[in-house]
């Protein structure tokens, strides 16, 4: 039972350049969610997906890109990696309909 | 808008102390309530939640008690052990989206 996974865990990246954070599913479940976790602010919602090809803005949606060609598969984006997206990325994953979302390990990102 | 407040951390005890985490919410609508943990280095796990009003969620030891009067859902515990050392996050959803908003999160360091 793989759950949820996340590539990379770990990953140092320079200013400017394009970064993808993967995420992967075995569930089949509907919905995807990102979200990024910085101290003093808890998660804040990056952007969600309830369905392949079906993506919506969180709240914290600048300087990011999202895609769900496949139910399975919720890349992340930064575009131009700046040091204000140093922060720890969470994957989610739910049946919806109020039933249990499920949480990746995390991507720690560092931007220098 | 929807937000939730939560005590300021860390919380320190010692072992068979008993535990309140405070955590209040502002929400339209119904919500539902959740609280969450992330031990050392994972993600978060889904602790226990409630739908509705005066509804009690519980879970390993941890009850939370979902009271509209009040607009609270604060976390117990009667005897905490040192492997309940961990982050808490208080957290409510609202709609059939199932995109949860977190409080900023409370640490609880348990010493023997």
């Amino acid at each position: 039972d793989a759950g949820i996974t996340q590539s990379p865990r770990y990953k140092i990246t320079e200013t400017g350049r394009q970064v993808t954070l993967m995420c992967h599913q075995t569930w089949s479940h509907s919905y995807m969610f990102w979200y990024r976790q910085d101290l003093g602010h808890g998660l804040r919602l990056i952007y969600y997906s309830a369905a392949a090809d079906i993506t919506d803005k969180g709240e914290v949606p600048d300087g990011y890109v999202v895609s769900r060609s496949k139910t399975e598969n919720f890349p992340l984006t930064l575009e131009s990696a700046t040091r204000s997206q140093t922060s720890v990325y969470f994957c989610a994953s739910s049946e919806g309909r109020g039933n249990t979302i499920y949480f990746g390990e995390g991507s720690w990102l560092t931007v220098v | 808008g929807n937000s939730v407040t939560q005590m300021e951390g860390p919380v320190t005890l010692s072992e068979e102390a008993f535990l309140t985490i405070n955590c209040t919410y502002t929400a339209t609508g119904y919500p539902s309530l959740f609280w969450y943990v992330q031990y050392p280095g994972e993600g978060l796990q889904l602790l226990l939640k409630a739908t509705k009003a005066d509804d009690k969620g519980s879970n390993k030891g941890f009850e939370a008690t979902y009271r509209k009067e009040t607009t609270s859902f604060h976390l117990e515990k009667g005897s905490v052990q040192v492997s309940d050392s961990a982050v808490y996050f208080c957290a409510l959803s609202v709609g059939n989206t199932d995109k949860l908003i977190f409080g900023t999160g409370t640490r609880l360091q348990v010493f023997p």
